[in-house]
């Protein structure tokens, strides 16, 4: 159980172009998930909450203008990179909990290798 | 922000057990503490959480002295798939703290 399902797992765009990474809870509701950014060798860093039926909340440093968070459901949030350059190219993963869990421990999605050309 | 430290890297044998401690002076009363594990390009996956003395699943134990100022997380019998980097968070969920990944522990198991 607690399935977290990430799409796409890896994308390639062009330099100025827009990329919608999904996030979606297969098993439980989320009210909040959560995206992360890892680049190689370190550790994950997170960027934002998404929460349902209202405005995302971003880290001090994450444009939110740039990295567009939906969370239309409570089994989707979506992500977009809106205007890649190389420098966004990274390993994008979001994460959940279970809402009805006590204390749920978060459940991770498989990432998203994101290459800007 | 409840802060942890773990070690960065350890080496194991195949077949040995595995402890790794993590440090978290500063956890809150109603704070658990959480481990996961991240293998390279994937996400991280839950392996165990505990609020005190000795939490045991089918994959790991968590032990948690009386103070809470620390956690082990115990690996019995490691084998080459353990390689990977194990994480301890601390918090509780209506707060922020355990969305926080500090460094990590690398670990590689030796043949």
């Amino acid at each position: 159980g607690a399935v977290v399902s990430q799409h796409p797992s890896w994308v390639i765009c062009k330099s100025g172009t827009s990329v919608k990474i999904e996030c979606r809870s297969l098993d439980f509701q989320a009210t909040t998930m959560f995206w992360y950014r890892q680049f190689p060798k370190q550790s994950l860093m997170l960027m934002a909450t998404s929460n349902e039926g209202s405005k995302a909340t971003y880290e001090q440093g994450v444009e939110k203008d740039k990295f567009l968070i939906n969370h239309a459901s409570l089994t989707l949030s979506t992500l977009t990179v809106t205007s890649a350059h190389p420098e966004d190219s990274s390993f994008y993963i979001c994460s959940a909990r279970d809402r009805e869990t006590y204390n749920s421990p978060l459940h991770f999605g498989n990432g998203t290798r994101l290459t800007v050309t | 922000l409840a802060k942890t430290t773990q070690p960065i890297s350890m080496d194991s044998y195949e077949g040995q057990e595995v402890n790794i401690t993590c440090s978290h002076n500063n956890i809150a009363t109603n704070d658990y503490i959480t481990w996961y594990q991240q293998f390279p390009s994937q996400g991280p996956r839950f392996i165990i959480q505990g609020y005190k003395t000795k939490v045991t699943n089918e994959v790991a134990s968590l032990f948690i002295p009386a103070d809470r100022k620390s956690s082990t997380l115990s690996l019995p019998r490691v084998s080459l798939s353990d390689t990977a980097v194990y994480y301890c968070l601390v918090g509780f969920e209506t707060g922020a703290n355990n969305l926080f990944f500090g460094t990590g522990t690398r670990l590689t198991v030796i043949p």
